[in-house]
């Protein structure tokens, strides 16, 4: 299957600086991908769309000038959390499609940020 | 999308299938049902999607009544490694990669020595 690639897996970054997480598609382009949110012990939450060559849609309470997403390639999205601080901890998974019509959703192995 | 209803958790005994059922009694006729469970601390695995008619592959088995108000997704020989939460999503088909999955609570299932 395809599959898509998350970097770093794992990051712990102090209050207040910036931490960027890169979402690759490895075997196809996309051009939409997907960024969640996921707190212990709940449910994924979808955060934004990522579209390449254009703006983000981001959903209903996202702050999309603290969560800033970058769609530059076909192969390549990225979210900056900025100015982070400890309520921002939490496990990021993006994902994508390869095709169009009913083809499954992959998804990146998460990443999980810690704010100290 | 339809909303769906899973059970919270469930138990099952190693070696013995394990039936997750879905509601998805708002399901329209251009929504597939899809399953896709997430082991602890990884990202969602794609397990198995289907219309109307009942699929099978080499995870799972996806059994859909006839009215399609329902599924069961069915692991025939469930084995340690199946622990997980079991999340069964509608989507609509003809949506394109701009379509997004809409995550509900799932079902956690412990599969026990």
């Amino acid at each position: 299957g395809a599959v898509v690639s998350q970097h770093p897996s794992r990051v712990i970054c102090k209050s207040g600086t910036s931490v960027k997480i890169e979402c690759r598609s490895l075997d196809f382009q996309a051009t939409t991908m997907f960024w969640y949110r996921q707190f212990p012990k709940q449910s994924l939450m979808l955060m934004a769309t990522s579209n390449e060559g254009s703006k983000a849609t981001y959903e209903q309470g996202v702050e999309k000038d603290k969560f800033l997403i970058n769609h530059a390639s076909l192969t390549l999205s990225t979210l900056t959390v900025t100015s982070a601080h400890p309520e921002d901890s939490s496990f990021y998974i993006c994902s994508a499609r390869p095709g169009a019509e009913n083809t499954e959703a992959f998804f990146g192995q998460g990443t999980r940020l810690t704010v100290v | 999308d339809a909303k769906t209803t899973q059970p919270t958790s469930m138990d099952c005994a190693e070696g013995r299938a394990a039936n997750l059922p879905c509601n998805h009694s708002t399901i329209s006729g251009n929504e597939y049902v899809y399953w896709y469970r997430q082991i602890h601390s990884q990202g969602p695995q794609y397990i198995i999607h289907g219309l109307k008619n009942n699929e099978t592959n080499e995870m799972a088995s996806l059994i859909i009544t006839e009215d399609r108000k329902s599924s069961t997704l069915i692991l025939p020989h469930a084995t340690l490694r199946d622990t997980a939460v079991y999340y069964c999503i509608v989507r609509a088909r003809n949506t394109g990669t701009a379509s997004k999955l809409t995550f509900g609570t799932g079902t956690r299932l412990q599969v026990t020595l």
